[in-house]
């Protein structure tokens, strides 16, 4: 499978606990985002990374979320002390660049906290 | 802030019909992008429209943009129960950005 990959689908945690998720993206591809989407709402930008370097953030991602993309491939997403508010589905996306906006998304990572 | 609106939020339609859903946004762009998402996954891209084009077809969807109103349409004909999806548009929300920003979407029913 080519495609963007994202772990774990599902996570339940409780109030407090930091979690983190992985994303790895369609190979090659140097544009990768985060975004975060509760229930009726889209897709809310949360950070973007052009290869290794995170270049925008948005407001929503508070001191308590923390994004790396080490050797710009994989990347990952950390929540630390966790609050029932970050119950969501995080979704990751890749894209070529060069020109291309077209944005791949991974299946994403429902997040349930307690 | 959300940089598209799509209009409307909920639509139900029998299977044969066609559908149209549409989408505002606030500044400028030089593309727009449509896409689909099924229920709980990912967001699947259907079509990309730049600035400079007025309609563009891909199968069974019709997009035309309206720059001068600042306003898209998907129309899906012949609409099939697999059709059944939120549909999103995205574009850049300005600044010499080029992230996607997604609108709230339009969910549709088809209904066999």
């Amino acid at each position: 499978d080519t495609g963007v990959s994202q772990n774990p689908r599902h996570k339940i945690t409780k109030r407090g606990q930091n979690v983190t998720f992985r994303c790895d993206p369609i190979s090659e591809h140097n544009r990768l985002y985060w975004y975060r989407q509760t229930l009726g709402q889209g897709p809310e930008f949360l950070t973007y990374f052009q290869n290794e370097a995170q270049l925008e953030k948005s407001r929503l991602l508070s001191d308590r979320f923390s994004a790396e993309r080490p050797k710009g491939s994989f990347s990952t997403l950390e929540i630390q002390r966790t609050e029932q508010g970050d119950s969501a589905m995080y979704l990751c996306a890749s894209s070529p660049g060069r020109g291309s906006t077209e944005a791949f998304f991974g299946q994403g990572t429902r997040l349930t906290v307690v | 802030s959300q940089q598209g609106e799509e209009d409307p939020q909920a639509l139900s339609i029998q299977e044969g019909e066609n559908a149209t859903m549409n989408c505002s946004y606030k500044t400028s762009i030089n593309n727009l992008q449509w896409y689909r998402q099924n229920s709980g996954r990912g967001l699947v891209h259907l079509i990309l429209i730049r600035s400079n084009e007025r309609e563009k077809h891909s199968g069974r969807l019709r997009v035309t943009l309206d720059t001068s109103k600042k306003s898209s349409s998907l129309l899906i004909t012949a609409s099939r129960a697999a059709d059944t999806a939120s549909y999103f548009c995205a574009t850049p929300p300005g600044g010499g950005s080029y992230i996607p920003t997604f609108g709230r979407g339009t969910s549709l029913i088809v209904h066999p």
